[in-house]
Protein backbone atom coordinates (compact mmCIF):
# COMPACT_ATOMS: atom_id res chain seq x y z
CA UNK A 1 0.00 0.00 0.00
CA UNK A 2 1.06 3.32 -1.03
CA UNK A 3 0.97 6.55 1.59
CA UNK A 4 1.81 10.29 2.00
CA UNK A 5 2.28 11.92 4.91
CA UNK A 6 2.30 15.55 5.31
CA UNK A 7 2.74 16.75 9.20
CA UNK A 8 2.16 20.43 8.57
CA UNK A 9 -1.46 21.87 8.10
CA UNK A 10 -0.12 25.46 7.85
CA UNK A 11 2.85 27.36 7.66
CA UNK A 12 4.34 30.84 7.54
CA UNK A 13 7.13 32.40 5.77
CA UNK A 14 8.65 35.52 5.37
CA UNK A 15 8.48 37.12 2.04
CA UNK A 16 11.96 36.51 0.52
CA UNK A 17 12.98 33.81 2.97
CA UNK A 18 13.22 30.31 2.42
CA UNK A 19 10.44 27.77 3.81
CA UNK A 20 10.51 23.94 3.82
CA UNK A 21 7.54 21.88 3.57
CA UNK A 22 7.33 18.18 4.39
CA UNK A 23 6.42 14.82 2.69
CA UNK A 24 7.20 11.58 3.63
CA UNK A 25 6.26 8.42 2.23
CA UNK A 26 5.52 4.65 2.56
CA UNK A 27 5.93 2.46 -0.45
CA UNK A 28 7.31 -1.48 -0.89
CA UNK A 29 8.38 -0.36 -4.74
CA UNK A 30 11.37 0.08 -5.87
CA UNK A 31 10.91 2.56 -8.34
CA UNK A 32 8.46 5.04 -7.93
CA UNK A 33 7.94 8.72 -8.37
CA UNK A 34 7.45 12.22 -6.28
CA UNK A 35 5.40 14.92 -7.04
CA UNK A 36 4.66 18.25 -5.62
CA UNK A 37 1.73 20.28 -6.53
CA UNK A 38 0.71 24.02 -5.61
CA UNK A 39 -2.89 24.92 -5.12
CA UNK A 40 -3.68 28.51 -5.11
CA UNK A 41 -7.14 29.92 -3.58
CA UNK A 42 -8.34 29.52 -7.36
CA UNK A 43 -8.47 25.96 -7.39
CA UNK A 44 -6.56 24.58 -10.38
CA UNK A 45 -3.74 22.08 -9.29
CA UNK A 46 -0.37 23.65 -10.67
CA UNK A 47 2.72 20.64 -11.28
CA UNK A 48 5.85 21.97 -9.71
CA UNK A 49 8.58 19.82 -9.60
CA UNK A 50 8.96 15.51 -9.70
CA UNK A 51 11.94 13.47 -8.40
CA UNK A 52 12.25 9.85 -9.56
CA UNK A 53 13.45 7.21 -6.98
CA UNK A 54 16.61 6.47 -8.64
CA UNK A 55 17.51 9.93 -9.78
CA UNK A 56 20.45 10.18 -7.79
CA UNK A 57 20.43 14.44 -8.21
CA UNK A 58 17.39 16.03 -6.16
CA UNK A 59 15.44 18.05 -8.58
CA UNK A 60 15.15 21.80 -9.05
CA UNK A 61 12.98 23.64 -10.77
CA UNK A 62 13.80 27.71 -10.24
CA UNK A 63 12.77 28.52 -7.01
CA UNK A 64 11.68 25.18 -5.98
CA UNK A 65 14.26 22.17 -4.82
CA UNK A 66 13.28 18.74 -3.94
CA UNK A 67 15.23 17.10 -0.75
CA UNK A 68 15.14 14.18 -1.28
CA UNK A 69 16.41 11.57 1.04
CA UNK A 70 15.57 8.24 0.08
CA UNK A 71 16.32 6.31 3.18
CA UNK A 72 14.53 8.56 5.22
CA UNK A 73 11.72 7.93 2.96
CA UNK A 74 11.29 11.92 3.12
CA UNK A 75 11.10 14.28 -0.14
CA UNK A 76 10.72 17.61 1.13
CA UNK A 77 10.02 20.71 -0.73
CA UNK A 78 11.96 24.01 -0.64
CA UNK A 79 10.92 27.24 -1.47
CA UNK A 80 13.61 29.88 -1.90
CA UNK A 81 13.01 33.53 -1.55
CA UNK A 82 9.91 33.18 -0.84
CA UNK A 83 7.17 35.44 -2.76
CA UNK A 84 3.54 36.81 -1.76
CA UNK A 85 2.40 35.16 -5.12
CA UNK A 86 3.51 31.61 -3.50
CA UNK A 87 0.56 31.61 -0.74
CA UNK A 88 -1.53 28.53 -1.40
CA UNK A 89 -2.01 24.86 -0.56
CA UNK A 90 0.66 22.61 -1.74
CA UNK A 91 0.23 18.93 -2.33
CA UNK A 92 3.02 16.11 -1.89
CA UNK A 93 1.88 12.94 -4.41
CA UNK A 94 3.09 9.69 -5.08
CA UNK A 95 3.17 7.23 -7.96
CA UNK A 96 4.40 3.88 -7.07
CA UNK A 97 5.47 1.23 -9.44
CA UNK A 98 2.77 -0.12 -11.68
CA UNK A 99 -0.07 2.20 -10.36
CA UNK A 100 -1.66 4.80 -13.10
CA UNK A 101 -2.76 6.49 -9.90
CA UNK A 102 -1.31 9.21 -7.83
CA UNK A 103 -1.74 9.28 -3.61
CA UNK A 104 -1.86 12.69 -2.73
CA UNK A 105 -1.01 13.81 1.01
CA UNK A 106 -3.20 16.39 3.04
CA UNK A 107 -1.81 19.31 1.64
CA UNK A 108 0.17 22.31 4.15
CA UNK A 109 -1.29 25.87 3.64
CA UNK A 110 1.62 27.97 2.94
CA UNK A 111 1.19 31.57 3.83
CA UNK A 112 3.58 34.30 2.79
CA UNK A 113 4.23 37.47 5.19
CA UNK A 114 4.92 40.62 3.64
CA UNK B 1 1.26 20.67 -24.26
CA UNK B 2 -1.81 18.77 -22.91
CA UNK B 3 -4.68 21.00 -22.24
CA UNK B 4 -7.70 20.04 -19.75
CA UNK B 5 -11.54 21.63 -20.40
CA UNK B 6 -13.22 20.76 -17.56
CA UNK B 7 -17.02 22.77 -17.22
CA UNK B 8 -18.73 24.03 -16.17
CA UNK B 9 -16.71 26.33 -13.10
CA UNK B 10 -19.72 26.21 -11.21
CA UNK B 11 -22.43 24.41 -10.28
CA UNK B 12 -25.46 24.46 -8.02
CA UNK B 13 -28.04 21.85 -7.96
CA UNK B 14 -30.99 20.67 -5.77
CA UNK B 15 -30.65 16.94 -4.03
CA UNK B 16 -31.95 14.31 -6.36
CA UNK B 17 -31.31 15.94 -9.44
CA UNK B 18 -28.95 14.53 -12.28
CA UNK B 19 -25.07 15.60 -12.84
CA UNK B 20 -23.22 15.44 -15.32
CA UNK B 21 -19.38 17.12 -15.62
CA UNK B 22 -17.73 16.79 -18.92
CA UNK B 23 -13.57 16.98 -19.20
CA UNK B 24 -12.15 17.07 -22.47
CA UNK B 25 -8.13 16.22 -23.18
CA UNK B 26 -6.02 18.44 -26.27
CA UNK B 27 -2.70 17.89 -27.18
CA UNK B 28 -2.52 14.28 -26.43
CA UNK B 29 -4.03 10.85 -27.55
CA UNK B 30 -4.23 7.54 -25.38
CA UNK B 31 -4.38 9.29 -22.26
CA UNK B 32 -4.97 7.97 -18.59
CA UNK B 33 -7.84 10.09 -17.09
CA UNK B 34 -8.91 10.66 -13.39
CA UNK B 35 -11.70 11.93 -11.76
CA UNK B 36 -10.69 13.65 -8.24
CA UNK B 37 -13.15 15.17 -5.62
CA UNK B 38 -11.63 17.77 -2.86
CA UNK B 39 -13.70 18.99 0.06
CA UNK B 40 -13.02 22.02 1.44
CA UNK B 41 -9.78 22.51 3.11
CA UNK B 42 -8.98 18.90 2.10
CA UNK B 43 -6.64 16.29 -0.01
CA UNK B 44 -7.99 15.05 -3.13
CA UNK B 45 -9.65 12.01 -3.35
CA UNK B 46 -9.79 9.63 -6.81
CA UNK B 47 -12.64 8.67 -7.82
CA UNK B 48 -12.18 7.21 -10.90
CA UNK B 49 -9.60 6.73 -13.35
CA UNK B 50 -9.66 5.30 -16.90
CA UNK B 51 -6.81 3.90 -18.95
CA UNK B 52 -8.85 3.61 -22.43
CA UNK B 53 -12.04 4.16 -23.96
CA UNK B 54 -14.76 2.29 -21.82
CA UNK B 55 -12.92 1.64 -19.26
CA UNK B 56 -13.19 2.70 -15.92
CA UNK B 57 -12.05 1.93 -12.44
CA UNK B 58 -13.82 2.97 -9.40
CA UNK B 59 -11.54 3.75 -6.31
CA UNK B 60 -14.28 4.19 -4.00
CA UNK B 61 -17.81 3.54 -3.61
CA UNK B 62 -20.54 5.87 -4.14
CA UNK B 63 -23.56 7.87 -6.11
CA UNK B 64 -21.28 9.04 -9.13
CA UNK B 65 -20.43 6.96 -12.28
CA UNK B 66 -17.79 7.70 -14.84
CA UNK B 67 -17.86 7.01 -18.36
CA UNK B 68 -15.03 7.34 -21.25
CA UNK B 69 -17.14 7.64 -24.62
CA UNK B 70 -13.90 9.37 -26.79
CA UNK B 71 -10.24 8.49 -26.18
CA UNK B 72 -10.39 12.49 -25.20
CA UNK B 73 -13.65 12.59 -23.35
CA UNK B 74 -14.42 11.59 -19.42
CA UNK B 75 -17.69 12.42 -17.92
CA UNK B 76 -18.53 12.36 -14.41
CA UNK B 77 -22.24 11.85 -13.80
CA UNK B 78 -24.74 10.56 -11.23
CA UNK B 79 -28.66 9.97 -11.51
CA UNK B 80 -29.36 11.71 -8.10
CA UNK B 81 -27.36 13.65 -6.38
CA UNK B 82 -26.96 13.70 -2.36
CA UNK B 83 -25.84 16.47 -0.29
CA UNK B 84 -22.53 14.67 0.58
CA UNK B 85 -21.89 15.06 -3.09
CA UNK B 86 -20.72 18.71 -2.76
CA UNK B 87 -17.19 19.62 -3.41
CA UNK B 88 -14.65 20.55 -6.12
CA UNK B 89 -14.14 17.81 -8.72
CA UNK B 90 -10.70 18.03 -10.97
CA UNK B 91 -10.19 16.28 -14.29
CA UNK B 92 -6.59 15.04 -14.60
CA UNK B 93 -4.58 13.67 -17.57
CA UNK B 94 -1.51 11.82 -17.88
CA UNK B 95 0.73 9.96 -20.47
CA UNK B 96 0.81 6.63 -20.82
CA UNK B 97 4.84 7.03 -20.39
CA UNK B 98 6.12 6.26 -17.05
CA UNK B 99 6.52 9.04 -14.27
CA UNK B 100 5.12 12.03 -16.07
CA UNK B 101 2.93 14.11 -13.48
CA UNK B 102 -0.56 14.55 -14.17
CA UNK B 103 -2.24 17.52 -15.70
CA UNK B 104 -5.57 19.41 -13.97
CA UNK B 105 -8.14 21.15 -15.01
CA UNK B 106 -9.73 24.24 -13.64
CA UNK B 107 -12.45 22.11 -11.62
CA UNK B 108 -15.67 22.47 -11.21
CA UNK B 109 -17.26 23.63 -7.94
CA UNK B 110 -20.49 21.95 -7.26
CA UNK B 111 -23.09 22.87 -4.05
CA UNK B 112 -25.89 20.94 -3.50
CA UNK B 113 -28.75 22.77 -2.02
Amino acid sequence: AQKITQTQPGMFVQEKEAVTLDCTYDTSDQSYGLFWYKQPSSGEMIFLIYQGSYDEQNATEGRYSLNFQKARKSANLVISASQLGDSAMYFCALLSGSARQLTFGSGTQLTVLP
Amino acid sequence: SQTIHQWPATLVQPVGSPLSLECTVEGTSNPNLYWYRQAAGRGLQLLFYSVGIGQISSEVPQNLSASRPQDRQFILSSKKLLLSDSGFYLCACKGDFGNQPQHFGDGTRLSIL
